[in-house]
């Protein structure tokens, strides 16, 4: 059984498109993320959300949205794609006890999904 | 800021050797620290997770440790095979919004 997954795992589109990548665990976990790895390997954390608040976000261009539906998905919408975008996206999930006021942040560890490798032509 | 550092940033060993893969980060207040390997094209699989309490976590042939008072943490690898080239990153989880910051990870080649 796959605990996280994302759809889809390729994506290729053009410059000022909108866009979306779908997320969904099957863990029971609370709080869900969404990273970026850029060109160089380097992973970012973009948003994360728990209990559909908002937790994080980044110093993320407003293009991109998180919309959390439930507590089993997490989707990425991105607005007027550029360049700069192309990237692998990953979603993630972790289990965090104590409540929203002693969040400590993934006590369980974060579990990963599979990736979106995004390319804006 | 938390600053995560994993050195060095590309290894390789023949097979059979003994290896350590090291992640120092800036700020010792964490909640954990978790290590991750990657494969090319592929996700990141979680390895071992070390609470800020634990000092080691070991699952088979590897073993994790963490000193928080100087910022570091060791990945030891233990008879290392070519299954086990990959990429190895570290995640710092410190703080009560849920920062985790990656290190820039370490790219190893276990030669047969």
């Amino acid at each position: 059984d796959t605990a996280v997954s994302q759809t889809p795992k390729y994506l290729v589109t053009q410059m000022g498109n909108d866009k979306s990548i779908k997320c969904e665990q099957n863990l029971g976990h609370d709080t869900m993320y969404w990273y970026k790895q850029d060109s160089k390997k380097f992973l970012k954390i973009m948003f994360s959300y728990n209990n559909k608040e908002l937790i994080i976000n980044e110093t993320v261009p407003n293009r991109f949205s998180p919309k959390s539906p439930d507590k089993a998905h997490l989707n990425l919408h991105i607005n007027s794609l550029e360049l700069g975008d192309s990237a692998v996206y990953f979603c993630a999930s972790s289990q965090d006890s104590g409540g929203f006021q002693e969040w400590r942040g993934g006590s369980g560890g974060q579990y990963f999904g599979p990736g979106t490798r995004l390319t804006v032509t | 800021k938390q600053e995560v550092t994993q050195i060095p940033a590309a290894l390789s060993v023949p097979e059979g050797e003994n290896l350590v893969l090291n992640c120092s980060f800036t700020d010792s207040a964490i909640y954990n620290l978790q290590w991750f390997r990657q494969d090319p094209g592929k996700g990141l699989t979680s390895l071992l997770l070390i609470q800020s309490s634990q000092r080691e976590q070991t699952s088979g042939r590897l073993n994790a440790s963490l000193d928080k008072s100087s910022g570091r943490s060791t990945l030891y690898i233990a008879a290392s095979q070519p299954g086990d080239s990959a990429t190895y990153l570290c995640a710092v989880n410190s703080g009560g919004y849920q920062k985790v910051t990656f290190g820039t990870g370490t790219k190893l080649q276990v030669i047969p």
